[in-house]
């Protein structure tokens, strides 16, 4: 089945540095990526659909220059938090599809970000 | 998309069945149901998704009622590896995003 590659698994940075999470998906071409952010014991949230080729849509709320999102393939999409703070430590979440299909998408294994 | 609506927890002894239910009474005619797991510190995994007819396949059941305002998902056997958060979400057929609610946690016991 469809495999997506979240990377790393986990990081550990220094306030106001900044940090890239990669998603690949490793078997199918994915037009169309999702990142997500989780707090301790509180469910997904969706942070911004990226679209190959295209800008990223943001949520509202999710501050676009915080966290820059690139998706120059139909195989990798980044994230990037950039000045990082400890209050953006969480679980970044990415997964992939293959564009609008009555199939859910798949997800990728998590990144843990801890900003101290 | 429609909300839904799900217990917080759920117990389940090992071996028996887990039936996790699901209220979506705004659904529309074009909203799929979907069915997805997360165990801790990892991210979702599919298990299954309906339409109105219910659904069957390796890792599980799926119900929908016929007026498809609520669901039923039924892991026949549950093992302590199902321990884990089920979350249940309705999406148009045509819409990207998978936008997820709070789910219900579900305990299996020995």
């Amino acid at each position: 089945g469809a495999v997506v590659s979240q990377h790393p698994s986990w990081v550990i940075c220094k306030s106001g540095t900044s940090v890239k999470i990669e998603c690949r998906s490793l078997d199918f071409q994915a037009t169309t990526m999702f990142w997500y952010r989780q707090f301790p014991k509180q469910s997904l949230m969706l942070m911004a659909t990226s679209n190959e080729g295209s800008k990223a849509t943001y949520e509202q709320g999710v501050e676009k220059d915080k966290f820059l999102i690139n998706h120059a393939s139909l195989t990798l999409s980044t994230l990037t938090v950039t000045s990082a703070h400890p209050e953006d430590s969480s679980f970044y979440i990415c997964s992939a599809g293959q564009g609008a299909t009555n199939y859910g998408y798949t997800f990728g294994s998590g990144t843990r970000l801890t900003v101290v | 998309d429609a909300k839904t609506t799900q217990p917080p927890s759920m117990d389940c002894a090992e071996g028996r069945a887990a039936n996790l239910p699901c209220n979506h009474s705004t659904i529309s005619g074009n909203e799929y149901v979907y069915w997805y797991r997360q165990i801790h510190s990892q991210g979702p995994q599919y298990i299954i998704h309906g339409l109105k007819n219910n659904e069957t396949n390796e890792m599980a059941s799926l119900i929908i009622t016929e007026d498809r305002k609520s669901s039923t998902l039924i892991l026949p056997h549950a093992t302590l590896r199902d321990t884990a958060v089920y979350y249940c979400i309705v999406r148009r057929y045509n819409n990207n995003d998978m936008r997820f609610g709070a789910g219900t946690r579900l305990t299996v016991k020995p």
